[in-house]
């Protein structure tokens, strides 16, 4: 998982207030997913993008979150209006058509 | 749609005794299989996968796993843990010729590896 870069790794939000996230995935690597980990439970899948198109949003919350991969730069994870239960590891993966996905080491939300 | 079940949510062994984690899936259509280990406050770090071919697939940090595909499962084993093995571990699963590579993941199986 080397190569997929996340960032912020921490960022403390209050309520009401957007929270960014963003992702740059392995070199090569054109496919970009998104996964949310709460407190004590695995990973959800939230969003699957591929350069500016979004194939499978069918983990997202129907609300608030909203997700890009745009032509040139990172994939961003963007939750409007956060709330305390929004609080969770964000987790972003990459891969080439196809293949094994690598993660980020993961942005870590918490809303206070 | 497929799911996954880890059996066990801990699993305390101590240092070099041997650990098997469980890991059935549910899927109506065949499957890829993984398993990914995370370490405190770190992402997920591939372990093994099974895509086709041999059903006894080894892995890094010696880790290995079985594919059975009549019992739907995938254990994972290590003959002879380390504290560094001190982590939860994820089983997935991913669906043949879907678009993309979508995971599906178990619930996790912390283990801790004790003196």
């Amino acid at each position: 998982n080397a190569g997929v870069m996340q960032n912020p790794r921490h960022l403390v939000r209050r309520r009401g207030q957007e929270a960014r996230l963003r992702c740059s995935p392995m070199k090569g690597h054109s496919h970009v997913y998104w996964y949310r980990q709460l407190p004590e439970e695995g990973l959800k899948f939230m969003v699957y993008l591929q350069k500016e198109n979004i194939i499978d949003e069918s983990g997202m919350p129907k609300e608030r979150f909203s997700a890009e991969f745009p032509k040139e730069g990172p994939s961003i994870l963007r939750i409007q209006q956060v709330v305390r239960g929004d609080s969770a590891a964000y987790f972003c993966a990459s891969s080439r058509q196809g293949n094994t996905i690598y993660f980020g080491e993961g942005s870590w939300l918490t809303v206070v | 749609a497929q799911s996954v079940t880890q059996l066990d949510s801990q699993v305390p062994v101590f240092e070099e005794a041997p650990v098997e984690l469980r890991c059935n899936y549910s899927s109506s259509v065949s499957v890829y299989l993984f398993w990914y280990v995370q370490y405190p406050n770190q992402g997920l770090q591939l372990l093994l996968k099974y895509l086709s071919g041999s059903t006894l697939v080894k892995g890094i940090n010696g880790f290995e796993a079985e594919f059975n595909k009549s019992q739907t499962s995938f254990h994972l084993r290590k003959p002879s843990v380390h504290i560094s093995d001190t982590a939860e571990y994820f089983c997935a699963v991913s669906i043949l010729k879907a678009a993309g590579n979508k995971l599906t993941f178990g619930g996790g199986t912390r283990v801790l590896v004790k003196p």
